[in-house]
Formats: structure tokens, C-alpha cells, sequence
């Protein structure tokens, strides 16, 4: 799988977006970009995933450069429970690929009053 | 809740002992991954079983072994304790399709002294 270069640590105003990048730029034709967050004691969580297209669903978005080196996902209006390690991770995807994960150290991010 | 439960939450061990960790897939998930995450980092993939067989292995010594179940539980043993294996050991479950997403458990903090 593609190594992922993030952030260690941002800061983000409560209500509003939170922007986390992540540069992947060895990425193959046929890696998918994912999201996963880990609040503080608990197990990673998914958050979304895309190949190509940009991607929204109920917890964020995921903005993908057309040249697929890096991307964005932006949570629209933060609050303090979005605070949490966020890692980003491409992967190849195929049938029984399942949970082979490989996280990198991720972005910290304070999510403050 | 993702439905995956881990057990037990927390646990004491000397060096050179062995321990088993439990987990309990969510309902109709097929696959499932063990994780180990010492502090400060993000998850270190170790194995992942997918009905019942080991398909996948990361970079982890013989003396970490898994076991999946007909029900799809799992276990993770560890021998030979060593004071780095303490960690959060994590464990995830997905069923087999393509593009899935990964389920965690909220994890055993094996402490070894």
C-alpha cells in the first residue's frame, strides 16, 4: 500500500470546517483513499472513502486532486467530539481484502470553544 | 457501538507468560483482524483470518497466533510475553465484499510487567 504523509497536529474553531490534508503521492491506479478517525480510548472509527470522485456523506467530505497525489477531508461544521487522531490510508481494494490496514501516525486534531 | 466486542477491557501480565484475547465479530462479518496499537502510534496490523484461515499476515513473530471460529469469533495469543507487547490490541471485523469497511472493537489494554 501507498505511504501517507499528514499533519501531525491542527487546531480547528468549534463550528467550523475542518480541513485535514493528506499527501499520498505514489499512489496506484487502483488504491482507494480512506478515512478513519480515533477518539481518545476508543477504536478506530470509518469515516469515508473514494477513488477518484470527491465523496460526501453524513460525517464529511473527501475532496481527491485530480491527480490523485493528494486529498482533502473536510469535516463542515466541527465540534469538541470531533476531536480525535484522524489517519488516512490507501489501500488496493479487492474481494476478501477486508481489515488489512496499515495507519500511519495521523493528524491530531483539537477541535476548540 | 460497532457490535464487535473485545475481551477482557484491560489485563495484567508477567514477561514470558501467555495471554489470549477474545473478540466477537459483528453479526453476518466473515473477516476478521487483530491490531496492535502502543501508545502514542497508530494501529500495527498483525494477522487477519477470514473464514476460519489466516489470509493475511503483517510484520509480527511466530509467538503471535490467531484462531477464528465457525461463528467467526477470534482469538489472538500471544506467548513469551515481552514488556513491548504492551499495547491496545485492537480488533476488526467486515464481511468479505469489496470496499468494505472495517468495524473496531474498542480493545484489551495488555499491560506487561
Amino acid at each position: 500500500d501507498a505511504k501517507t504523509t499528514q499533519p501531525t497536529s491542527m487546531d480547528c474553531a468549534e463550528g467550523r470546517a475542518a480541513n485535514l490534508p493528506c499527501n499520498h503521492s505514489t499512489i496506484s491506479g487502483n488504491e482507494y483513499v480512506y478515512w478513519y478517525r480515533q477518539i481518545h480510548s476508543q477504536g478506530p472509527q470509518y469515516i469515508i472513502h473514494g477513488l477518484k470522485n470527491n465523496e460526501t456523506n453524513e460525517m464529511a467530505s473527501l475532496i481527491i486532486t485530480e491527480d490523485r497525489k493528494s486529498s482533502t477531508l473536510i469535516l463542515p461544521h466541527a465540534t469538541l467530539r470531533d476531536t480525535a487522531v484522524y489517519y488516512c490510508i490507501v489501500r488496493v481494494e479487492y474481494n476478501n481484502a477486508g481489515n488489512m490496514l496499515t495507519f500511519g501516525g495521523g493528524t491530531r486534531l483539537m477541535v476548540k470553544p | 457501538e460497532t457490535g464487535v466486542t473485545q475481551s477482557p477491557t484491560h489485563l495484567i501480565k508477567t514477561r514470558g507468560q501467555q495471554v489470549t484475547l477474545r473478540c466477537s465479530s459483528q453479526s453476518g462479518h466473515n473477516t476478521v483482524s487483530w491490531y496492535q496499537q502502543a501508545l502514542g502510534q497508530g494501529p500495527q496490523f498483525i494477522f487477519q483470518y477470514y473464514r476460519e484461515e489466516e489470509n493475511g499476515r503483517g510484520n509480527f513473530p511466530p509467538r503471535f497466533s490467531g484462531l477464528q471460529f465457525p461463528n467467526y469469533s477470534s482469538e489472538l495469543n500471544v506467548n513469551a510475553l515481552e514488556l513491548d507487547d504492551s499495547a491496545l490490541y485492537l480488533c476488526a471485523s467486515s464481511n468479505d465484499r469489496r470496499n468494505t469497511e472495517a468495524f473496531f472493537g474498542q480493545g484489551t489494554r495488555l499491560t506487561v510487567v
